[in-house]
């Protein structure tokens, strides 16, 4: 079955530094991998996704990812972190090598950026 | 374009009573799933609509249902409610239901069950 994990329930930066937000995934078959992000009292939004390729993903909002397969990882990183950046980050994947749109969801990250 | 609208935002209900809840896709999208989401249990699926056709359905009880109709809008019903009921339920969609797309979400219908 496909997983991904999310060991770290919150992470906590300075404004200005880079910040890494880690994911693990266990998949039979080709990963597809998605991150989103959830502000207060929102939906999740769609940051990046891994399907084939560049093993460097970008995404919206200057956030990239970087897929490692030896390691089967998929963590979300940014250069610089805002405070505006501070959400539930939620990394995914495809439950069934993409052939629906169902999503096996992490327990979730919270980012704290402090000023 | 407008989002993914989800109606009610906010329902207060009683155990043992049943609740829809509605959920507008973007327009021209055909695919729309469901997720609960709880502090302890995180995200979880619900359901999958694909052109009025469940593809997929999530581990939880009977209690739970959906249907999608003919202009996409999808609908999911609980009934008998519980005490576990209560969460923030999300709706998503997209144009193909292929899963290597992004999926846009609603801002949620948050249900609490006394």
């Amino acid at each position: 079955a496909q997983s991904v994990a999310q060991p770290e329930d919150q992470v906590n930066v300075a404004e200005g530094n880079p910040l890494t937000v880690k994911c693990t995934y266990s998949v039979s078959g080709n990963p597809y991998l998605f991150w989103y992000v959830q502000y207060p009292n929102r939906g999740l939004q769609f940051l990046l996704k891994y399907i084939t390729g560049d093993n460097l993903v970008k995404g919206s909002y200057g956030f990239e990812a970087e897929f490692n397969k030896s390691q089967t990882s998929f963590h979300l990183k940014k250069p610089s972190a805002l405070v505006s950046d501070s959400a539930l980050y939620f990394c995914a994947v495809s439950s069934d090598g993409g052939h629906t749109d169902k999503l096996i969801f992490g327990t979730g990250t919270r980012l704290q950026v402090f000023p | 374009k407008a989002g993914v609208t989800q109606t009610p935002r906010y329902l207060i209900k009683t155990r043992g009573q049943q609740v829809t809840l509605s959920c507008s896709p973007i327009s021209g999208h055909r695919s729309v799933s469901w997720y609960q989401q709880t502090p302890g249990q995180g995200l979880q699926f619900l359901f999958e609509y694909f052109s009025e056709t469940q593809r997929n359905k999530g581990n939880f009880p009977g209690r739970f249902s959906g249907r999608q109709f003919s202009n996409s809008r999808s609908e999911m019903n609980v009934s008998t409610l519980e005490l576990g009921d209560s969460a923030l339920y999300l709706c998503a969609s997209s144009p193909s239901g292929v899963g290597l797309n992004e999926q846009f979400f609603g801002p949620g219908t948050r249900l609490t069950v006394l």
